[in-house]
């Protein structure tokens, strides 16, 4: 089965770090971009930027860049999303989502959840 | 970076109606990449139409899309009762891949 599989839900205080997963599998990781997208409570979607399993070349969206950190290792066939400091305003629901070059995304994980609070 | 305005912000209708809902970009949206994403309380969004006019595998013909440039629609020919929910306009031709802020489709 073609799917994304997203680690589980997280809690943590402000300051802490963290970093969430993304696994894929049932297709060649390498053929397709990771995007992360974030959804506030009760909020639209935002496009956090996205990463290239074949070299590691990632896209920020300058409203991310700076805040946290795309990385993936595709041994494992994962992409991951970290954060060096939460804070409250990182509390959100974050997906994953593949892309094929020229392609919109087409298969999406479940969502990881993700609680800042002290 | 492309700006998507969605309108409007909330279409009330009764099933069997049809619902036609409007994208505008900020910007010239290159190669009409553009995609329309469903997403239900609670679910995951799921992908519509892409490249302003093609449908997503399994996605039924009552779902269309149209328009070119900056001026984009999606139509719900006859509205169903597991069609209710808000949907978003996506580009994915320019970095950053911005999103439209919804329109949510509910029950009149």
């Amino acid at each position: 089965e073609v799917q994304l599989v997203q680690s589980g839900v997280e809690v943590k205080k402000p300051g802490e770090s963290l970093k969430i997963s993304c696994k894929g599998s049932g297709y060649t990781f390498t053929n397709y971009w990771i995007n992360w997208v974030r959804q506030m409570p009760d909020k639209g979607l935002e496009w956090m930027g996205r990463i290239d399993p074949s070299d590691s070349y990632i896209n920020y969206s300058p409203s991310f860049r700076g805040h946290v950190t795309i990385s993936v290792d595709k041994s494992i066939t994962t992409a991951y999303l970290q954060w060096s400091s939460l804070t409250a305003s990182d509390t959100a629901l974050y997906y994953c989502a593949r892309q094929a070059t020229g392609h919109t995304f087409d298969l999406w994980g479940q969502g990881t959840t993700v609680t800042v609070s002290s | 970076e492309i700006v998507l305005t969605q309108s409007p912000g909330t279409l009330s209708l009764s099933p069997g109606e049809r619902a036609t809902l409007s994208c505008r970009a900020s910007l010239s949206v290159g190669n009409n990449y553009l995609a329309w994403y469903q997403q239900k309380l609670g679910q995951t969004p799921r992908l519509l139409i892409y490249g302003a006019s093609s449908r997503a595998a399994g996605i039924p013909d009552r779902f269309s899309g149209s328009g070119s440039v900056t001026d984009f629609t999606l139509t719900i020919s006859r509205l169903e009762p597991e069609d209710f929910a808000v949907y978003y306009c996506q580009q994915y031709a320019f970095s950053p891949f911005t999103f439209g802020p919804g329109t949510k489709v509910d029950i009149k």
